[in-house]
Formats: structure tokens, sequence, C-alpha cells
């Protein structure tokens, strides 16, 4: 089974500061695909951004960019030029070669005006 | 406009009745999924369909069913056996689930279901 573990329940930053959400996971596959997923007050999940187990490139979209260390099963997420759209509910999740997603149990972001 | 659509957005229900959420998609994805979010926790997955008149249990399928008789429709009943069925209901959809996990998942708007 996959675990997924968001250790920090809670982050701010400044605006236009880059902020870093942690995430780590366990699996015995080794393939597979990760994603960052987030969830405005609006409560509608959005996909931020993806990156697949056999790519030793780290994904990147605008702002957004991973840091993904496969040895270490660590996936995080740095934010850059934090802008006040970006407070939000931030999952961690893995998909498996069966095609279910495990979620983590979020990050909190806060923007600071 | 492709995408996913729950109704009703809010749902009301006493105690011991049974009720059906509805999750429809124009997407023409083969896989469809369910999962709750409840307060401080991740999404958990309660049944997932990789085609047409096929499905599997989540992490958390008791107290509930489901059926997929059309590609586009996937409902999911909440049972009278579901001890806590006050939560957040989220409906996805993805272009494969099985043997290419390479799609992300396409996520409804949720319906809200409290039930007293």
């Amino acid at each position: 089974a996959q675990t997924v573990t968001q250790s920090q329940p809670e982050m701010s930053v400044q605006e236009a500061e880059t902020v870093t959400l942690s995430c780590t996971y366990d699996t015995s596959e080794s393939d597979y695909y990760l994603f960052w997923y987030k969830q405005p007050p609006s409560r509608q999940m959005i996909l931020v951004i993806r990156q697949e187990a056999y790519k030793q490139q780290n994904a990147t979209e605008n702002r957004f960019s991973v840091n993904f260390q496969k040895a270490a099963k660590s996936f995080s997420l740095k934010i850059s030029d934090s802008q006040l759209g970006d407070a939000a509910m931030y999952f961690c999740n893995f998909c498996a070669s069966d095609g279910k997603l495990t979620f983590g149990t979020g990050t909190r972001l806060t923007i600071i005006p | 406009d492709g995408g996913i659509t729950q109704s009703p957005k809010y749902l009301f229900r006493k105690e011991g009745q049974n009720v059906t959420l509805s999750c429809e998609q124009n997407l023409n994805h083969d896989a469809m999924y369910w999962y709750r979010q409840d307060p401080g926790q991740g999404l958990r997955l309660i049944y997932y369909s990789q085609i047409v008149n096929d499905f599997q249990k989540g992490d958390i399928a008791e107290g509930y069913s489901v059926s997929r008789e059309k590609k586009e429709s996937f409902p999911l009943t909440v049972t009278s056996a579901q001890k806590n069925p006050t939560a957040f209901y989220l409906c996805a959809s993805s272009v494969s689930g099985l043997a290419d996990n390479s799609y992300e998942q396409y996520f409804g708007p949720g319906t809200r279901l409290t039930v007293t």
C-alpha cells in the first residue's frame, strides 16, 4: 500500500516571496506518477503540476516547480513569486500502476499581503 | 464545455434514508472515481470504475454503492449502513486508469451531504 505524508498542516508566506511545501511518500513500485493539486476556498480541485517517476528532470509549470528525489521518496513543491490567488489547500498525490490516487492530508497555504 | 458535473451542490437527508449523488462527465473519459473529504483529512477513495459495467472498491467502500451503466455517469448511493455519511463528496474522471497512470484526474465541484 502507498502512503503520502505532508508534515506541514499550515504554511504562510509573504506575497511575492517563495515557499516550499514538503511531501514524502512510501511505495514499492518503480513506475508511478506524482501530482500536486490545489483546492481553493471554492473546493474545486485543480491540478498544479505532475512528475513522472522515470524522469530525473524536475517538472516546472510557470511559478511552480518540484524537487523530486526518488531515492529519498520526496516530492516538494516550490511556489515562486507567491500571489494572493495561490492561497489554498495543497495536496500531494501518488498515482500507482492501477490508476488509484493516494492523497496526503494537505497543507493549508496562506498568503500574507 | 467539457467537464464534470455533480448535483446537487448541497444535499440534506434524514438519518436512515439512502441518498444518491449524481456525477456526469462529457470528457469521454474511461475511468471515474468517488472520493470523500472530511475536515483535516485528504481525499479518501470510495469506489472507482475503469470501464463501463465494472467497478472496484476503494479504501472506504463500506456503506456505499455505485453503478456504471453508461460511460458518462457514475452515481454514488450513500446507504443507511454508512455510519458517518456527513461529508464532502468529490467525483473525478481520467482518460484511463488501467495500466496507464499518466493522466491526471479531473474533479467535479463536489456535493456537500449533511445527514441529521
